[in-house]
């Protein structure tokens, strides 16, 4: 069974730019979540996408906005980059919803690094 | 809001030696209660988990119980090894505020022989 997995990696981008970053939820899973952790720092929820339209959105400005696509991968995009959204950029997914605890797996994570 | 407490580290133990690493939590409803260890370079493994008062969540030799009374889910195990050096994160879910997770800040552990 394939967990999650994310792209890329790492990334270096410019104040000012945009960038995208990818997840691929683990097999059956049909909710994504995105979180920020900056260094030192626990994580902090950005949204959650379910059946493809965003489901919670934490204290994120506009400029970070999501897609989900129909097989449940899910995009991050944030728009005029500034430094202070350097961090570990992680994707999480858990199962259909049933029974009362939602478990959340974790990718390794995209770290952006802005200059 | 919910908001989640952890003891600062790092915390420094030789191998075999007891570990507590304590988490307090506000929430408003009921949450689900989780521990996520975090290894160098690495994303986060859900570690154990509680999801209603008096459970105890266990895995790897590690435990925490869930109370209510006391709003705390402290983690626990007898004798660490040098290969759980890592981040320890407390985390809760809110049922009704989406299943989003709120973290604590993490303590981190190293073990020395």
């Amino acid at each position: 069974e394939t967990g999650v997995t994310q792209s890329p990696t790492h990334l270096i981008k410019t104040r000012g730019q945009q960038v995208t970053l990818r997840c691929s939820s683990q097999s059956g899973h049909n909710t994504v979540s995105w979180y920020q952790q900056a260094l030192g720092q626990g994580p902090q929820f950005i949204f959650q996408y379910y059946r493809e339209e965003e489901n919670g959105r934490g204290n994120f400005p506009p400029r970070f906005s999501g897609l989900q696509f129909p097989n449940y991968s899910s995009e991050l995009n944030v728009n005029a980059l500034e430094l202070d959204d350097s961090a570990l950029y992680l994707c999480a997914s858990s199962p259909p919803r049933s029974g009362i605890t939602y478990e959340q797996y974790f990718g390794p994570g995209t770290r952006l690094t802005v200059t | 809001g919910n908001s989640v407490t952890q003891m600062e580290g790092p915390v420094t133990l030789s191998e075999e030696a007891f570990l507590t690493i304590n988490c307090t939590y506000t929430a408003t409803g009921y949450p689900s209660l989780f521990w996520y260890v975090q290894y160098p370079g690495e994303g986060l493994q859900l570690l154990l988990k509680a999801t209603k008062a008096d459970d105890k969540g266990s895995n790897k030799g590690f435990e925490a119980t869930y109370r209510k009374e006391t709003t705390s889910f402290h983690l626990e195990k007898g004798s660490v090894q040098v290969s759980d050096s890592a981040v320890y994160f407390c985390a809760l879910s809110d049922r009704g505020g989406g299943n989003k997770l709120t973290f604590g800040t993490g303590t981190q552990l190293k073990v020395e022989l």
